[in-house]
């Protein structure tokens, strides 16, 4: 397995603009996790799903945020309308059982929002 | 929810010496307790875990700590090498919330 992937790697974008980043989880997993990373806040659990349906979004900062998981291995993060604050690099993680067993993060989307 | 405390922020050591990072937790009933690694630019990578029913687990130069009456946990890394330098989190799960939370991570720099 390649591991869990995320498109883009960057994405700049400007303000007001839509953004959606993209993420395929290991195969078998059935947890998927969406984080944002940033210096000041460190490492925060937006939301996650479990067998495709979102269990906790109360990581999600506001409403310009949504999330969703059409199937096991397709996941995706939109932002409309961006906004400078919501720069950071956006981690998506899977794993098999949630909370006891490793989570595998993806490389990572590095958004800048200017 | 669960909350997660970690230090230090940064730490400073000379190859060779030992680095300890420390962690405690606010939910008792929390039961995983792993710890990642993080490279600059990189993604986190599990490098140690342990759970409730552990006291101490060892792997290589790496050890971690379980405190549970304390709720506390702590990472040892022993003979610390350049390539040890990096962000280190620790993380805490329980039953009920089944997602990790997070510590504020430390940046262990190791002096040639």
């Amino acid at each position: 397995d390649a591991g869990v992937i995320q498109s883009p790697r960057h994405e700049v974008t400007e303000m007001g603009q839509e953004v959606t980043l993209r993420c395929k989880p290991i195969s078998g997993h059935d947890y998927l996790f969406w984080y944002r990373q940033t210096m000041m806040r460190g490492l925060e659990l937006l939301i996650y799903f479990n067998n495709n349906v979102p269990i906790d979004d109360s990581g999600m900062p506001e409403d310009r945020f949504s999330a969703k998981m059409p199937n096991a291995s397709f996941s995706t993060l939109k932002i409309q309308p961006s906004e400078p604050r919501d720069s950071a690099v956006y981690f998506c993680a899977s794993s098999f059982v949630a909370g006891n067993t490793e989570a595998f993060f993806g490389q990572g989307t590095r958004l800048t929002v200017v | 929810g669960e909350n997660v405390e970690q230090h230090p922020s940064t730490l400073s050591v000379q190859e060779g010496d030992s680095a300890v990072i420390k962690c405690t937790y606010s939910d008792s009933a929390s039961n995983y307790f792993p710890w990642y690694k993080q490279e600059l630019g990189k993604r986190p990578q599990l490098i140690i875990d342990i759970r409730s029913n552990v006291g101490e687990k060892k792997d290589q130069r790496i050890a971690v700590t379980l405190n549970k009456t304390a709720k506390h946990f702590s990472l040892h890394i022993t003979e610390t090498q350049p390539e040890d330098s990096a962000v280190y989190f620790c993380a805490a799960s329980s039953g009920s919330a089944r997602q990790l939370t997070f510590g504020s991570g430390t940046q262990l720099t190791v002096l040639p």
